[in-house]
């Protein structure tokens, strides 16, 4: 079985200050992992993920994630946090042997404060 | 261009009553996928379909039956709707079957049954 865990229901963070939403992840074979994004009222728009390859993957609107295999993690960073990031940050993965459904994470609202 | 679009983007319907949503993809994907989130923003998958035939079905009340018209298309039909219906269901897409394929979601269609 897989499963996502996102252990912080919301993040402040000071406007230009680094982010770190949190997520690790378990699953049985090899990790794709995913993040992303809800704004207020709409669907979720894919941010970046990782297949296999470079532990570093960098994504779209300045947003970057770490794999790290030992630590079961797929964080999402960025190095300056602007106001229009706050949002509601879904991590995902999915198991690569066979097919099998995406699992999403429970959510974390990130809050940029201005 | 939308990618995803999915009707109606607001529905208020009473209890008792059928109704439908509509979902398109211009993607050429050919999975394609009904999500519901919750009112605590948990994202649960529903159905998914791979070249109009049902992949995954989870615990879903038999009142929700979708139906795949064409690999570009796929509704979702819910009988005698229930109060605990009321959420917001997300069409998605993605290429195919590879677990490393983006799911790309629509911008969601909120059900209130009252």
């Amino acid at each position: 079985a897989q499963s996502v865990a996102q252990p912080e229901d919301q993040v402040n963070v000071a406007e230009g200050n680094p982010l770190t939403v949190k997520c690790t992840y378990s699953v049985s074979g090899n990790p794709y992992l995913f993040w992303y994004v809800q704004y207020p009222n709409r669907g979720l728009q894919f941010l970046l993920k990782y297949i296999t390859g470079d532990n570093l993957v960098k994504g779209s609107y300045g947003f970057e994630a770490e794999f790290n295999k030992s630590q079961t993690s797929f964080h999402l960073k960025k190095p300056s946090a602007l106001v229009s990031d706050s949002a509601l940050y879904f991590c995902a993965v999915r198991d690569s042997g066979g097919y099998q459904k995406v699992t999403f994470g429970t959510g974390t609202k990130l809050q940029v404060i201005p | 261009d939308t990618a995803v679009s999915q009707t109606p983007k607001y529905l208020v319907t009473q209890m008792g009553n059928d109704k439908s949503i509509k979902c398109e993809q211009n993607l050429g994907h050919d999975t394609m996928y009904w999500y519901k989130q919750d009112s605590k923003k948990f994202l649960k998958i529903m159905f998914s379909y791979n070249n109009k035939e049902l992949i995954i079905n989870e615990t879903v009340p038999n009142r929700f039956s979708p139906k795949s018209p064409d690999k570009a298309h796929l509704n979702l039909h819910i009988n005698s709707l229930e109060l605990g219906d009321s959420a917001v269901y997300f069409c998605a897409s993605s290429q195919g079957l590879p677990a490393g394929d983006t799911i790309y979601f629509g911008e969601g269609s909120w059900l209130t049954v009252v």
